[in-house]
């Protein structure tokens, strides 16, 4: 069985300033690893996922993550924010067979402040 | 149109009342998920199909809630005798299937309120 943790519930950052949101995953086997975004009265869109290859994934909007299988982490990043990233960021993760369900973590709310 | 979609997308009921929330997958999707979001809080994962059957129905908070799902497609998800904390923004998602596939389409979801 696998789990996640976001270990922030919510982030703070300036605008034009850089943002990481942190996830850590436990899983006794391989795993694919997602971000969800959720932008306010709205419903929740893939932001990029990681299924093999290069560690480094780019998703939509300038964001990226890195998967670290050695830290067990997949820590979802963006250089310079703006206010309309303000949103709440949801990392999951899948087992690779084809039945496995996918498991997300509690969010992190983004706040983007002036 | 192709995406999932719920319906009611506001409910408004009386404690004690039973209500039945409905979701349509997209065609093909095998998996379908059920998940509960109130106010400032996470998702909450209630229930996932595979197919017509339910592999892990460990979400769901007590015997007064029931899901079915039907021909591999439509879902319904039930809940008797209405308490004011079930009023919440219930979710249903779905993807082709799990592992790789788990790529989730999320309706809009239903918005319980429970006077």
């Amino acid at each position: 069985a696998q789990s996640v943790t976001q270990l922030d519930s919510q982030v703070p950052v300036f605008e034009e300033a850089p943002v990481e949101l942190r996830c850590n995953y436990s899983s006794s086997v391989s795993v694919y690893l997602f971000w969800y975004v959720q932008y306010p009265n709205q419903g929740l869109q893939l932001l990029l996922k990681y299924l093999s290859g290069s560690t480094l994934v780019k998703g939509i909007n300038g964001f990226e993550a890195e998967f670290n299988k050695s830290q067990t982490s997949f820590h979802l990043r963006k250089p310079s924010v703006h206010i309309s990233d303000t949103a709440e960021y949801f990392c999951a993760v899948s087992g690779m067979n084809r039945d496995d369900k996918i498991i997300f973590g509690k969010g992190t709310r983004l706040h983007i402040l002036p | 149109g192709a995406g999932v979609s719920q319906s009611p997308s506001n409910k408004v009921t009386e404690k004690g009342k039973d209500v039945e929330l409905r979701c349509d997958p997209i065609s093909g999707h095998t998996a379908l998920y059920w998940y509960r979001q109130s106010l400032g809080q996470g998702l909450e994962f209630l229930i996932y199909f595979q197919g017509n059957s339910a592999p892990d129905k460990s979400g769901l908070p007590s015997d007064r809630f029931s899901a079915e799902r039907t021909g591999g497609s439509v879902s319904t998800l039930t809940i008797q005798r209405t308490q004011q904390e079930d009023s919440a923004v219930y979710l249903c998602a779905s993807s082709q299937r799990g592992g790789m596939y788990n790529e989730q389409f999320f309706g809009p979801g239903t918005r319980l309120t429970v006077l």
